[in-house]
C-alpha cells in the first residue's frame, strides 16, 4: 500500500530560526514528489515538485531535497518568518499517466513560527 | 490570471439535507478533482472529472457524487449528510489528467454538518 510518513507531526521555533520538516514514503511507481504550504482554512499552496533525477529545489527561502534511493525527502526552511506558520504537506505521485488518484498525501507537519 | 474558485466558503447543514459545491478551474484546466481534508484523516482523494467525465473515484460511498459541465466547472453533492461529513473540501485542477502535471487548489468550502 502507497504511504507518506511526515515528522514531526507539530513543531514550534523562533522567528529567524532554520527548520528541517521530513518526508519518507513507500509509493511505487514513483513519478514525482510536491511539497505544499497550507495556510489555516485556506487550500494548499504548491512549493516545489521534484522528478526522479531532481535531488534540490528551491523556492526561495524554501528548499527541497530528494534521495530517490532512501525514498526520503525534506523541506527546509531558512530565516523563518511569522508567515511560515502553516501545515506542509508532502504529497507523493505515483507513476507518469495516472490521474489524481494517484496522489498520495502525507498527513503534513504544523509549524508554528513564534516571535 | 483567476485562481480555483471554490464556492460557498463556509456551509452549514443539518444531518439528513444534502449539499452541492462548486468548482470553478483555472482557464484552460480540463481536469478537477475532489477531496476531504480533516484533521484526523489528512486529504483524501474524493473523485476526478476530465473533460466531463468521472476518470477516477476514491473510496467513499455512493452519497457522495459529482458532475463537471462542458466549461469545466464542477459540483460535488453530498446527500444525505451525516455528521462524519464535517470537512474542509478541497478541489483542484490540473491542465490535464496526467499527474505529472501541477494541480492548483481552491480555499476549499468549510462544511459543518450538526
Amino acid at each position: 500500500k502507497n504511504q507518506v510518513e511526515q515528522s514531526p507531526q507539530s513543531l514550534i521555533i523562533l522567528e529567524g530560526k532554520n527548520c528541517t520538516l521530513q518526508c519518507n514514503y513507500t509509493v511505487s511507481p514513483f513519478s514525482n514528489l510536491r511539497w505544499y504550504k497550507q495556510d489555516t482554512g485556506r487550500g494548499p499552496v504548491s512549493l516545489t515538485i521534484m522528478t526522479f533525477s531532481e535531488n534540490t529545489k528551491s523556492n526561495g527561502r524554501y528548499t527541497a531535497t530528494l534521495d530517490a534511493d532512501t525514498k526520503q525527502s525534506s523541506l527546509h526552511i531558512t530565516a523563518s518568518q511569522l508567515s511560515d506558520s502553516a501545515s506542509y504537506i508532502c504529497v507523493v505521485s505515483a507513476a507518469a499517466g495516472g490521474g489524481a488518484d494517484g496522489l498520495t498525501f502525507g498527513k503534513g507537519t504544523h509549524l508554528i513560527i513564534q516571535p | 490570471k483567476a485562481g480555483v474558485t471554490q464556492t460557498p466558503r463556509y456551509l452549514i447543514k443539518t444531518r439528513g439535507q444534502q449539499v452541492t459545491l462548486s468548482c470553478s478551474p483555472i482557464s484552460g484546466h480540463r481536469s478537477v478533482s475532489w477531496y476531504q481534508q480533516t484533521p484526523g484523516q489528512g486529504l483524501q482523494f474524493l473523485f476526478e472529472y476530465f473533460s466531463e467525465t468521472q476518470r477516477n473515484k476514491g473510496n467513499f460511498p455512493g452519497r457522495f457524487s459529482g458532475r463537471q459541465f462542458s466549461n469545466s466547472r464542477s459540483e460535488m453533492n453530498v446527500s444525505t449528510l451525516e455528521l462524519g461529513d464535517s470537512a474542509l473540501y478541497l478541489c483542484a485542477s490540473s491542465r490535464n489528467s496526467e499527474s505529472n502535471y501541477g494541480y492548483t487548489f481552491g480555499s476549499g468550502t468549510r462544511l459543518t454538518v450538526v
